[in-house]
């Protein structure tokens, strides 16, 4: 079965930081990983995902994040972070089958201090 | 760019009553997913739903659940007989039919059981 883990449940960093925040999974195949964020009262915005290929994926609001398999390990970055990154962040795993679950972690807190 | 819609936002319902939660899915998708968010707790797969019938479940979507599309564009759950512990955000989800492609979320609908 697959599963996600989120290490950190709460991150506070001061504006203008660099920020990672950890990922790690468990699936026997090649995995489909996904970062999403939340906004209070709102949904799930997808931030970056990875299928294959280029280990260092780029996504959206200047996010990357990397795939280590050695290290079963997919890490969300940001170089510089800004007050409206506060948020919840939740990384995923996926199967390679359309239309299958996709299993999430207990997210990460971030608060952004001014 | 085109999202996900669900109705209401927030629904209180008496235990015992029959809810239904409503989305609206990307209208080019073919894969339909609803999850849940108990409070404080990590985002759960609940079903997908793909050509009129249900592709996978988990072990949460027993028989008091229900999925449906009714017309070609809404996409709905139905609690049958709710209990205090149904209370939750549920997310309605779609994604494209070619390959995999990552789930697009709605903003969910509040549930409160009381």
């Amino acid at each position: 079965a697959q599963s996600v883990t989120q290490p950190d449940i709460h991150i506070t960093v001061s504006e203008g930081a660099s920020l990672e925040l950890r990922c790690n999974y468990s699936y026997g195949a090649t995995p489909y990983l996904f970062w999403y964020v939340q906004s209070p009262g709102q949904g799930l915005q997808l931030l970056l995902k990875y299928f294959s290929g280029d280990t260092l994926v780029q996504g959206i609001k200047g996010f990357e994040a990397e795939f280590k398999r050695s290290q079963s390990s997919f890490n969300l970055r940001k170089p510089s972070v800004h007050w409206s990154d506060a948020a919840e962040y939740f990384c995923a795993v996926g199967k390679e089958t359309s239309g299958s679950r996709l299993t999430f972690g207990e997210g990460t807190q971030l608060t952004v201090n001014p | 760019e085109p999202e996900v819609t669900q109705t209401p936002s927030h629904q209180v319902t008496q235990m015992g009553q029959e809810v239904i939660l409503r989305c609206v899915p990307i209208s080019n998708h073919l894969y339909f997913y609803w999850y849940r968010q108990i409070l404080g707790q990590k985002v759960e797969f609940l079903v997908s739903f793909y050509n009129n019938e249900i592709s996978e479940k988990s072990e949460i979507f027993d028989d008091q659940f229900s999925v449906e599309r009714p017309d070609g564009s809404n996409f709905t759950l139905k609690i049958r007989s709710t209990k205090l512990e149904d209370s939750a955000m549920y997310f309605c989800a779609s994604s494209e039919g070619q390959g995999f492609q990552p789930q697009h979320f709605g903003d969910g609908t509040r549930l409160s059981i009381l």
